[in-house]
């Protein structure tokens, strides 16, 4: 167990549909990470948070939005999803430290999302 | 967006021998992470790295940061069949931002 929990861990959806995403960071992680693995494909960032404000935005659709909330859990949400949407979406966590400090990702066990 | 570039793509090998795979970059990074992951898993961090020139190991892995802090490398010995996976690189240009991650070694082992 890393520690980070994604829910759910499947979900089946048809196109068009909404879905909700949720993420609870490592204990004492205060920044949040998103990313989309496509079939055989590598880990694409979506969107990073900080302790509730957004960081860094990377290749993410204008129908997905994120948000992290005052206990820092996160939510990515997908909306009028299309079959291309089916994916692995992984949340990470990190804490942000200084230099020297350690300064990795870990990640949650995914979130399977398939859009038929 | 920056991308990181992984070789080998895939590798083949048998049991016992050892594997080599890099990540390289365009751009200097100031952290560079390595990952595994098996199917339907999240990645698994392995090492992480923070300074150039760093060699650190972890039992048979063996990474280090590039002295000219845009690439990295990953050196497995005596592999094992548990080792097949999809090895992934990451890099950080400035702490707490967002990580890059390679598109991936895929690694199978051979008995």
């Amino acid at each position: 167990d890393s520690g980070v929990t994604q829910t759910p861990k499947h979900l089946i959806t048809a196109t068009g549909q909404r879905v909700t995403l949720r993420c609870s960071p490592r204990s004492g992680d205060l920044s949040v990470y998103w990313y989309q693995q496509s079939l055989d494909q590598g880990l694409q960032f979506l969107i990073q948070y900080y302790n509730g404000e957004e960081r860094a935005k990377g290749n993410i659709l204008e129908r997905f939005s994120a948000q992290q909330f005052p206990d820092l859990h996160s939510e990515l949400n997908l909306s009028s999803l299309e079959l291309g949407d089916s994916a692995l979406y992984f949340c990470a966590s990190s804490v942000v430290r200084g230099p020297g400090g350690a300064n990795v990702l870990t990640f949650g066990a995914g979130s399977r999302l398939t859009v038929l | 967006g920056q991308q990181l570039n992984q070789s080998p793509q895939s590798m083949f090998i048998q049991e016992g021998e050892d594997v080599s795979m890099n990540c390289t970059s365009s751009s200097i990074f100031n952290t560079w992470l390595w990952y595994k992951q098996e199917p339907g898993e999240g990645p698994v961090l392995l090492i992480a790295l923070y300074k150039a020139g760093e060699l650190t190991s972890n039992g048979r892995l063996t990474a280090q940061f590039g002295i000219t802090r845009k690439d990295s490398f990953l050196n497995i010995s005596a592999s094992i069949p548990s080792d097949v996976g999809i090895y992934f690189c990451a890099g950080q240009h400035n702490y707490g931002q967002n990580f890059v991650f390679g598109p991936g070694t895929r690694l199978s082992v051979l008995p």
